[in-house]
């Protein structure tokens, strides 16, 4: 089956600084893929959806210089959270399309803690 | 727009009796449906979508248009049961996956 690996699962950061989480798509190509926060207890919040070779459609209320993503071939996305803060501390989720055969793959969630 | 209420946050049930876990939409066109179920410290997994009309650990969900609902049903539920569940809506050209807000499901001893 499809399998999306999502890294690193969880990360310690001090605010001000910039935070990478990556997402690949392990046997099969995402020309789309998406991006998601959990708050504790709550559901996923879309933020973005990330297309390969353009830029990432932001949802509203998501500052698009905060979240960068970059979708540079049709197996990875990555998110960069700047300039971390500690309201940034989330659980971070990214979800991949690989069409009609696939669907949806989820990762499996990355736990950013800013401190 | 796209929406997606599930108005149970959590439900608890005993092992052998029936389940219904509601999820109620709205979406202009035709939307594609799905549930997915979080166990405890593990990623989100598909558990059925409607086009399929699979039935998954025993759970069956129906769309009903008239409705706008798709409710997840199991007629004998079990401990492992026991996990938050996700109603979820696709539509339109960006494959952009719209969440409910999740129901705990609890399947006592």
């Amino acid at each position: 089956g499809a399998v999306v690996s999502q890294h690193p699962s969880w990360v310690i950061c001090k605010s001000g600084t910039s935070v990478k989480i990556e997402c690949r798509s392990l046997d099969f190509q995402a020309t789309t893929m998406f991006w998601y926060r959990q708050f504790p207890k709550q559901s996923l919040m879309l933020m973005a959806t990330s297309n390969e070779g353009s830029k990432a459609t932001y949802e509203q209320g998501v500052e698009k210089d905060k979240f960068l993503i970059n979708h540079a071939s049709l197996t990875l996305s990555t998110l960069t959270v700047t300039s971390a803060h500690p309201e940034d501390s989330s659980f971070y989720i990214c979800s991949a399309w690989g069409g009609s055969n696939y669907g949806y793959t989820f990762g499996s969630g990355t736990r950013l803690t800013v401190v | 727009a796209q929406r997606v209420t599930q108005p149970e946050k959590l439900l608890s049930v005993f092992k052998g009796a029936p389940v219904e876990l509601k999820c109620n939409y709205s979406y202009s066109g035709s939307p594609e449906l799905f549930w997915y179920v979080q166990y405890s410290r593990q990623r989100l997994q598909l558990l059925l979508r409607h086009i399929s009309r699979e039935s998954i650990k025993g759970f069956t969900a129906d769309l009903n248009k008239g409705e706008t609902s798709f409710h997840l049903k199991k007629p004998f539920a079990q401990e492992e049961d026991s996990a938050m569940y996700y109603c979820a809506l696709s539509g339109g050209s960006n494959y952009k996956l719209t969440f409910g807000k999740g129901t705990l499901l609890t399947v006592n001893p």
